[in-house]
This record gives structure tokens, C-alpha cells and sequence, in this order.
């Protein structure tokens, strides 16, 4: 079975200073691993995927992560926030894009 | 559409009703999901459809819920004698028809923004 923890639920940064989401994951298998956005009031947009290939993927927005397999891990990060980057993020993983496992979300609070 | 598009944003039931939400996926997408999502917590898988077949059903509650995908209609997720537990976020996803692995067209769900239902 698939797992996806995101151990921090409330992230709180200045405008303009960096952040890193955490996103851990546990698969007996292989799997694909995303990070989704979600605006209040809205459904869930994809920032960016991990499918095979360059560990470190970039995304909308100016948001990157690096999938680190030995670690198991998916963190997302940006080198300058926005206000507009408040929002909740969630990561996910899917085996074989049927179902797809989502962490519990970070709120981005992004202070001026 | 180039948007999932569910319907209604918000329906309110008194427990013990009946609720229906609907989903139309984008065009040309032959998968569907539903997903239900509680106090802003974690998305719990549901079911998901390839075109009008179920594809898997593991995460539906065994009683009370049921989906449907028919041709040329909208996807349906239906609850019935609602209790006060579903009150939650339905999300409805689709995506284009792929094989069980990534290809050059492999893409992930797009999502609609939602039916929030409330129990009273």
C-alpha cells in the first residue's frame, strides 16, 4: 500500500524569503509523485510531477522539487514567496494512475 | 469542456435525505474519480470510472453511496439516508485514457472545484 505524510499542517513565511513543504511517502513499488495546489474555495491544480528522468522537476509558478528515492521524498521549494502563494498544498503519489494517495496538505501562509 | 465542471457548489440535506452530485469530466477524457474530502484534511479515494465502467471501486463506502458514468450524461456520485459523517468536499477529477504507466501523454487528474455537501 501507498502512504503520503506531510508532517508540517501550517507553514508561516515572509514575503520574498524562501520555503521547502515536506513530503514524505512510503510504496513497496514504484511510484509517481505530484504536488497539487488549492486554492480557497476551489479545486486542486497540478504544480508539478515526477514521472522518471532528472530528480529535480520544475513546476508553475517558480515552485521546484527534488524526488530523492533513498529518502523517499518529494519536497517541494521555492526561492521567493509571494502573497499570492498562500493556498494549501498537497502531495500525492499514484503506482498506476487509477488511484492516487494524498498527504494531509500544508497551509502556505505567506506574511508581508 | 475544457474544465470538470460539478454541480451543484454546495447542496444541503437534512440527515436521512437523499444527495446526488454530478461531474462532467473534460472532453475526451475516459477516466473519472471522485474523492471526498473532510475538514480540509486528506483526499479519500472513492471510486473511479473508465468511460460508463467502474475501474475501482475500493474506497465507496459498501452502503448508502453509489456512482454512476453513463454515455452522453454526467457522472453521478449518490448518497443515500444521508448521515452527518458525509458532510464533506466532493471532488470530482478526470483524465485521459492511458495505459498502467507513465507515457509522453501520460497526464494526472484535473479537478473540478468541488461540491460541498452539508448534513443538518
Amino acid at each position: 500500500a501507498q502512504s503520503v505524510t506531510q508532517l508540517d499542517s501550517q507553514v508561516p513565511v515572509f514575503e520574498e524569503a524562501p520555503v521547502e513543504l515536506r513530503c514524505n511517502y512510503s510504496s513497496s513499488v514504484s511510484v509517481y509523485l505530484f504536488w497539487y495546489v488549492q486554492y480557497p474555495n476551489q479545486g486542486l491544480q497540478l504544480l508539478l510531477k515526477y514521472l522518471s528522468g532528472s530528480t529535480l522537476v520544475k513546476g508553475i509558478n517558480g515552485f521546484e522539487a527534488e524526488f530523492n528515492k533513498s529518502q523517499t521524498s518529494f519536497h517541494l521549494r521555492k526561492p521567493s514567496v509571494h502573497i499570492s502563494d498562500t493556498a494549501e498544498y498537497f502531495c500525492a503519489v499514484t503506482y498506476n494512475f487509477n488511484k492516487f494517495y494524498f498527504g494531509s496538505g500544508t497551509k502556505l501562509n505567506v506574511k508581508p | 469542456g475544457e474544465e470538470v465542471a460539478q454541480t451543484p457548489k454546495h447542496l444541503v440535506r437534512g440527515e436521512g435525505q437523499k444527495a446526488k452530485l454530478y461531474c462532467a469530466p473534460i472532453k475526451g477524457h475516459s477516466y473519472v474519480f471522485w474523492y471526498q474530502q473532510v475538514l480540509k484534511n486528506e483526499f479519500k479515494f472513492l471510486i473511479s470510472f473508465q468511460n460508463e465502467n467502474v475501474f475501482d471501486e475500493t474506497g465507496m463506502p459498501k452502503e448508502r453511496f453509489s456512482a454512476k458514468c453513463l454515455p452522453n450524461s454526467p457522472c453521478s456520485l449518490e448518497i443515500q439516508a444521508t448521515k452527518l459523517e458525509d458532510s464533506a468536499v466532493y471532488f470530482c477529477a478526470s483524465s485521459q485514457s492511458y495505459g498502467r504507466g507513465p507515457s509522453p501523454t501520460s497526464q494526472p487528474q484535473h479537478f473540478g472545484d468541488g461540491t460541498r455537501l452539508s448534513i443538518l
